[in-house]
């Protein structure tokens, strides 16, 4: 089936230390995206890639890094410069041209938190 | 720029009953996209209903129906015989259709919906 794969589910990450969440879509959607989620804040955009080999800081980038290498996959790297990670992190894709009616799509989601 | 507001953190219905969730966005396009997307306990993001600016009919998916009020910028959802199973988060979503180096989309800080049995 079609859909978006986020990996891992849970993740716990020392202090100091470099975290990377994978994100793979098989939907051969161009567009994908990574949110933040906080309590009471809705979803907060990271990171946008609407092409391969090109990416754009979303509205809370800082302590963030991506990377497009291929269009199905959208990794994104949690530094030790984010000073808040813990959080639920949300991948999602869309492509405008494929008659959904411009509907973006979510995966599963990660949790992440900093102990 | 554009926002989303949705003034109702949380929300209580009946199971049977019908109860309307509200959005309101701020905005200077007359093209857009309004959504709603659920969120269960599991934190997937489902899509509930869209509606394109451009269309004076309200959307409607089964039980899920919209009021799509343009000119005061308001977008509520209505869900008819609620289900426990519409015991979720429910999101309000905005998207520009101008290009503008991408399509960003803009969402509101939730409403929690409680489904009393």
């Amino acid at each position: 089936d079609g859909g978006i794969t986020q990996s891992p589910k849970y993740l716990f990450r020392k202090e100091g230390q470099n975290v990377t969440l994978s994100c793979e879509q098989n939907l051969n959607h161009d567009a994908m995206y990574w949110y933040r989620q906080d309590p009471g804040q809705g979803l907060r955009l990271i990171y946008y890639s609407q092409i391969v080999n090109d990416f754009q800081k979303g509205d809370i980038a800082e302590g963030y890094s991506v990377s497009r290498e291929k269009k199905e996959s959208f990794p994104l790297t949690v530094t030790s410069a984010q000073k808040n990670p813990t959080a639920f992190y949300l991948c999602a894709s869309n492509d405008p041209g494929d008659g959904t009616g411009n509907t973006i799509y979510f995966g599963e989601g990660s949790w992440l938190t900093v102990v | 720029a554009q926002t989303v507001t949705q003034s109702q953190p949380e929300m209580s219905v009946q199971e049977a009953e019908t109860v309307t969730l509200s959005c309101t966005y701020d905005t200077s396009e007359s093209d857009y996209y309004l959504f709603w997307y659920k969120q269960p306990p599991s934190r997937q993001m489902i899509l509930v209903i869209r509606q394109e600016a451009y269309k004076q009919q309200n959307a409607t998916e089964n039980r899920f129906s919209v009021n799509f009020q343009k000119a005061a910028k308001s977008f509520s959802l209505k869900i008819s015989d609620s289900q426990l199973g519409d015991a979720a988060m429910y999101f309000c979503a905005y998207r520009s259709a101008i290009w503008s180096g991408t399509y960003k989309y803009i969402f509101g800080t939730g409403t929690r919906l409680k489904v009393l049995a």
